[in-house]
């Protein structure tokens, strides 16, 4: 089952940020947090993951809750192509494999 | 070449056909893995290989069968399959060191119709 709650869409206007909210409330000390997305039919691309802090890189921003319990993904300045649907992950401990929920899907409006 | 590549992109088979699905990894990775997408579906992990072992077998057909030569590549053999075997094939590979922390990197999926 999956570990996490995403909103199923999201609409985000070109040149905005898109702050792409993920709950995951039973998530355990060594669980790290992952965010994929899926372009319509192509493979998964790999964007950022986290375990407790913040996390940048030159694709997106990972703001992780104190209490571990909730993250956002934030896309400084989207655009048309960042259109896609995002998973955010919860992996570790005992279980390793990447599960994939359903995700939230954006679309990105010029 | 870099990344994950898979060949063929697309593949139309009929159902007493034998066909098969190539991955390959230029990442020097050590893992490498089988996901389906059905359409509407979340990705379901098929396969797992770990130092060209097999780790992992979730549960799948006979039908499907893989093969890991080597670290760098993985092949999934298909035969007598049935129409809602139609779906998205992708491969992944991941440099396995800390458990939970080793990342995913996906090809960009076979896209498989089954007549």
């Amino acid at each position: 089952d999956a570990k996490t709650t995403q909103p199923p869409s999201m609409d985000c206007a070109e040149g905005r940020a898109a702050n792409l909210p993920c709950n995951h409330s039973t998530i355990s000390g060594n669980e790290y947090v992952y965010w994929y997305r899926q372009i319509h039919s192509q493979g998964p691309q790999y964007i950022i993951h986290g375990l407790k802090n913040n996390e940048t890189n030159e694709m997106a921003s990972l703001i992780i809750t104190e209490d571990r319990k909730s993250s956002t993904l934030i896309l400084p300045h989207a655009t048309l192509r960042d259109t896609a649907v995002y998973y955010c992950i919860v992996r570790g401990g005992s279980q390793g494999n990447l599960i994939f929920g359903k995700g939230t899907k954006l679309s990105v409006k010029p | 070449e870099t990344g994950v590549t898979q060949t063929p992109r697309h593949l139309v088979m009929g159902m007493t056909n034998k066909k098969s699905l190539k991955c390959e990894q230029h990442l020097g990775h050590n893992a490498m893995y089988w996901y389906k997408q059905s359409a509407k579906k979340p990705l379901e992990l098929m396969f797992v290989y770990s130092l060209e072992e097999r780790v992992e077998n979730n549960s799948v057909p006979s039908r499907f069968s893989p093969e890991c030569p080597n670290s760098s590549h993985l092949f999934l053999h298909l035969h007598t399959l049935q129409p809602e075997d139609s779906a998205l094939y992708l491969c992944a590979s991941s440099q396995e060191g800390t458990w939970a922390a080793d990342t995913q990197y996906f090809g960009p999926g076979t896209r498989l119709t089954v007549l």
